[in-house]
């Protein structure tokens, strides 16, 4: 079974600190996505990235940023969180340009 | 600027009967597209999908309509299950491309 894991399910953060949100698969995908999920707007990608090292910007990676140090590991990065990151926060994994993305339970960031 | 669109935030539909969810899309080089459920805590899970090539697609009780033309797809439940309560997301992609892009959402409630 395909699995994506994601480290917290809840996670309340101060408005300034930085925040590190982890995800890991294990299935071997090359492709792994982050998204937000906000009321009203579904689900927005912020970065992803097809290899090891290797990044794209999505719809909006304005105050995140990501690392892909090895291929099933990849984290998103909140430099100085602010009260408008407070959202639901989904990684999800994808092999090839085949079939779908597999997501992860999703973290839960509160920032106050 | 929203690609993919779902105007329906809630569906209210009675066990046993048939729901439908509709997306409309508006770039027409999109030529693979996707259902998502998803159960609220939990990220979202792989339902059913079509390439373009096709106008339907059937899996058990739910079936995928792809009308090209009109930019539009529609998913349908038949029988409704109370169980199938859940917002459902629609998402579409090039099939040579590596970024989903998802509609806003529809939730649907499926009264006993």
């Amino acid at each position: 079974d395909v699995k994506v894991t994601q480290s917290s399910r809840y996670l309340v953060k101060r408005t300034g600190e930085k925040v590190f949100l982890e995800c890991v698969q294990d299935m071997d995908h090359e492709n792994m996505f982050w998204y937000r999920q906000d009321p009203g707007l579904g689900l927005r990608l912020i970065y992803f990235s097809y290899d090891v090292k290797m990044k794209e910007k999505g719809d909006i990676p304005e105050g995140y940023s990501v690392s892909r140090e090895k291929k099933e590991r990849f984290s998103l990065i909140l430099e100085s969180a602010s009260t408008n990151q407070t959202s639901m926060y989904l990684c999800a994994g994808r092999s090839g340009l085949d079939g779908e993305q597999f997501f992860g339970p999703g973290t839960r960031l509160t920032v106050l | 600027d929203q690609q993919v669109k779902q105007n329906s935030p809630s569906l209210s539909v009675q066990e046993g009967r048939i729901s439908i969810l509709n997306c409309d899309y508006t770039n027409s080089m999109f030529d693979y597209f996707l259902w998502y459920k998803k159960y609220p805590a939990e990220g979202p899970t792989f339902l059913i999908s079509i390439s373009s090539i096709k106008d339907k697609n059937e899996d058990g009780r739910f079936t995928v309509f792809l009308n090209k033309s009109a930019k539009h797809l529609s998913l349908h439940i038949v029988p409704s299950q109370p169980g199938d309560s859940a917002v459902y997301f629609c998402a579409a992609s090039l099939y040579t491309g590596n970024q989903f892009y998802f509609g806003t959402g529809t939730s649907l409630t499926v009264i006993p």
